[in-house]
């Protein structure tokens, strides 16, 4: 069963880039018929895609987020991530990454990992 | 697009729920919809995908359909058990992306 997995900083300071990564476990990120996917979750609230990017580097943004995101793949880590630059309060949130299947719906999902940015 | 679903819902044990999606522009049928469950502290997981599908391992409990509006998609969960007591998303997407619903809050009474 594929397995996913995000890292990175906890707390970003505003302003600065926000940077995770995810490790994909017992299951290639190469198939092209996969999009790789990061969705966040203000707290209390609801779910919001992010973006999602396939192994060959062609990726799909948020419009509303798409000036500060950028995703990339790194296939000899099966690893794949997630920049967004000039961070706000506003984004503070739980940041999960996500298996996008052909299906366009999201089939497996990392645990989640909590960023906090300070106002 | 935005997808639409009411806050809450809630029912007894052993009742049937039903939790509606509705998409604010073009058709529910364009393209399918999928739904997740998340109980707190835990990423969601999917209960029904491309309308209508369960995933391997999920209730047949739970199903999925389309409106005759062509307008709204629906979950519906029979047997309500107090392990249903979570927060529900629709997503479906277009040629701009994904989008999610706002959330529907399940209260098992």
């Amino acid at each position: 069963q594929v397995q996913l997995q995000e890292s990175g900083p906890g707390l970003v300071k505003p302003s600065q880039t926000l940077s995770l990564t995810c490790t994909v476990s017992a299951g290639s990120i190469s198939p092209d018929n996969y999009y790789w996917s990061w969705i966040r979750q203000h707290p209390g609230k609801g779910l919001e895609w992010i973006g999602s990017i396939q192994y060959s580097g062609s990726a799909d943004y948020n419009p509303s987020l798409k000036s500060r995101v950028a995703m990339s793949v790194d296939p000899a880590k099966n690893q794949f991530s997630l920049r967004m630059t000039s961070v706000t309060a506003a984004d503070t949130a739980m940041y999960y990454c996500a298996r996008d299947t052909s299906f366009v719906y999201f089939d497996y999902w990392g645990p989640g990992t909590l960023v906090t940015v300070p106002s | 697009f935005i997808l639409t679903q009411p806050h809450s819902v809630s029912g007894s044990p052993g009742e049937t729920v039903t939790i509606s999606c509705t998409r604010s522009s073009g058709s529910i049928e364009n393209n399918y919809v999928h739904w997740y469950q998340q109980r707190p502290g835990s990423a969601p997981t999917t209960v029904i995908y491309a309308d209508d599908q369960r995933p391997s391992g999920i209730s047949g409990r739970f199903s999925g359909s389309i409106g005759s509006s062509s307008k709204s998609a629906f979950l519906t969960i029979s047997g309500l058990e107090t392990g249903d007591e979570a927060d529900y998303y629709c997503q479906s997407y277009d040629a701009a992306g994904r989008v999610f619903g706002g959330g529907t809050r399940l209260t098992v009474l």
